[in-house]
């Protein structure tokens, strides 16, 4: 079975500032990793997603993460926050074998406060 | 490229009541998962339909069940309503069931009173 743990419910950064927030997974096999975003009262919008290839991962917004196997992890960063980055952020792994396939395991979730 | 589409958007419903959710999913993707998202929580795993048939399911009982049409619209259905059902479902659709990741829809909230 896949888990995932995102250490942090609540990270506050300024504008401008660097954003990190913390994702580690449990897999028995290689799994593919995701990162969403949540507004309010908003479905999930996909930031991006390892899927076996580069482990350094660029997605939208000015977002990326880096998988480390030996970490076991998956952290979310950006350079420099906006104001418009304030929202809920969602780490998910899935797997390409067995009943679990294609099947996405969330995280609690982060929520991202940013301060003028 | 349409996305997602979910109705209705907001449901109020009492308890032992059953309750139909639908989905329309995002053109070309014939894969369609449910979420439940409790307040506060992530989301859930329901089930997962790929091709019109249930391709996976998650530890929810099955007054839980579910339908993808020819088309790969989708609908959940709830019976027996509990108010701990109360949460945001959300619905995603892809292509070869979800492992290159799932278009969301905007969800339904059902408040169960």
């Amino acid at each position: 079975a896949q888990s995932v743990t995102q250490l942090g419910s609540h990270v506050s950064v300024s504008e401008g500032a660097l954003v990190l927030l913390r994702c580690n997974y449990s897999s028995s096999v290689p799994p593919y990793l995701f990162w969403y975003v949540q507004y309010p009262n908003q479905g999930l919008q996909l930031l991006l997603k390892y899927t076996s290839a580069a482990t350094l991962v660029k997605g939208i917004n000015g977002f990326e993460a880096e998988f480390k196997k030996s970490e076991t992890s998956f952290h979310l960063t950006k350079p420099s926050a906006h104001m418009s980055d304030a929202a809920e952020y969602f780490c998910a792994v899935s797997v390409s074998g067995g009943t679990s396939y294609g099947k996405l395991t969330f995280g609690q979730g982060t929520i991202l406060t940013v301060h003028p | 490229e349409t996305g997602v589409t979910q109705s209705p958007t907001h449901l109020i419903k009492t308890r032992g009541q059953q309750v139909t959710l639908r989905c329309s999913s995002q053109s070309g993707h014939n894969t369609v998962s449910w979420y439940q998202q409790a307040l506060g929580q992530g989301p859930q795993f329901i089930f997962q339909y790929y091709r019109e048939e249930e391709n996976g399911r998650g530890n929810f009982p099955p007054r839980f069940s579910g339908l993808q049409f020819p088309n790969y619209s989708s609908e959940l259905n709830v019976n027996a309503l509990e108010l701990d059902d109360s949460a945001l479902y959300l619905c995603a659709s892809s292509y070869d069931r979800g492992i290159y990741g799932y278009t969301f829809g905007s969800g339904t909230r059902l408040t169960v009173v």
